[in-house]
């Protein structure tokens, strides 16, 4: 099966800086590539998504890059603000297996005021 | 809206026990998951339906069950509680558009602990 991993497991910036997690993934069928947001006592929440004919993709402040050839994926936010602070997961997924999703092992990002 | 909807949200049980966590959803999806999630391993698949009447395992299936009814609701199941089962469940729902992969939306899970 597929095999996300991210890094790193742990980010602090300061407020107004950027914050760059990155992904790998080991299987070129993968064709999907959402980020989640999990706040303290929440369920993961979409932020992003990126699918493999497009090169980057960008909402305001957040913008995702995918290097199919590499295998890798990065979530790129900008002006970082405290309630940006969560756990960030990334996930890849193959066409008709059912939408089944491969997670990283999540960051969890501190923006220090 | 609703969305994905899990029941309860916390539960103790004691080793040997048995209990079935509800997950509902009303946004009519085709396809509905339960994953578990363990600190700093990120989320693993435990079963998946893409409809109902079918489902299939996914990496951690051991000790679960689960079945699929109707489209709305995704139980699982777990018949003999083990300290290893301690976690957070998650259950997700997403809609079903022809080869294309869609995302997944997220109930707020249920913290499980077995003592």
């Amino acid at each position: 099966g597929e095999n996300v991993e991210q890094h790193p497991s742990t980010l602090s910036v300061q407020e107004g800086d950027s914050a760059v997690i990155k992904c790998t993934y080991s299987d070129s069928a993968s064709n999907y590539f959402p980020w989640y947001k999990q706040e303290l006592g929440k369920g993961p929440q979409l932020i992003i998504d990126i699918r493999s004919n497009v090169g980057e993709k960008k909402d305001q402040r957040i913008a995702v890059t995918l290097n199919k050839t590499a295998k890798h994926f990065s979530l790129h936010i900008t002006e970082t603000q405290p309630e940006d602070s969560a756990v960030y997961f990334c996930a890849a997924s193959i066409k008709d297996t059912g939408n089944q999703f491969y997670f990283g092992t999540g960051t969890s990002l501190t923006v220090i005021p | 809206n609703a969305g994905v909807t899990q029941t309860p949200k916390f539960r103790i049980l004691k080793i040997g026990q048995s209990m079935t966590l509800q997950c509902t959803q009303d946004m009519n999806h085709n396809y509905m998951y339960w994953y578990r999630q363990d600190p700093g391993m990120g989320l693993k698949l435990i079963y998946y339906s893409v409809g109902a009447g079918i489902t299939d395992k996914g990496e951690v299936p051991n000790g679960y069950n689960v079945s699929r009814s109707t489209t709305e609701d995704f139980p699982l199941r777990l018949e003999l509680a083990a300290p290893s089962q301690t976690s957070v469940y998650f259950c997700a729902s997403s809609r079903r558009q022809g080869p294309s992969n869609q995302p997944q939306h997220f109930g707020d899970g249920t913290r499980l602990s077995i003592l």
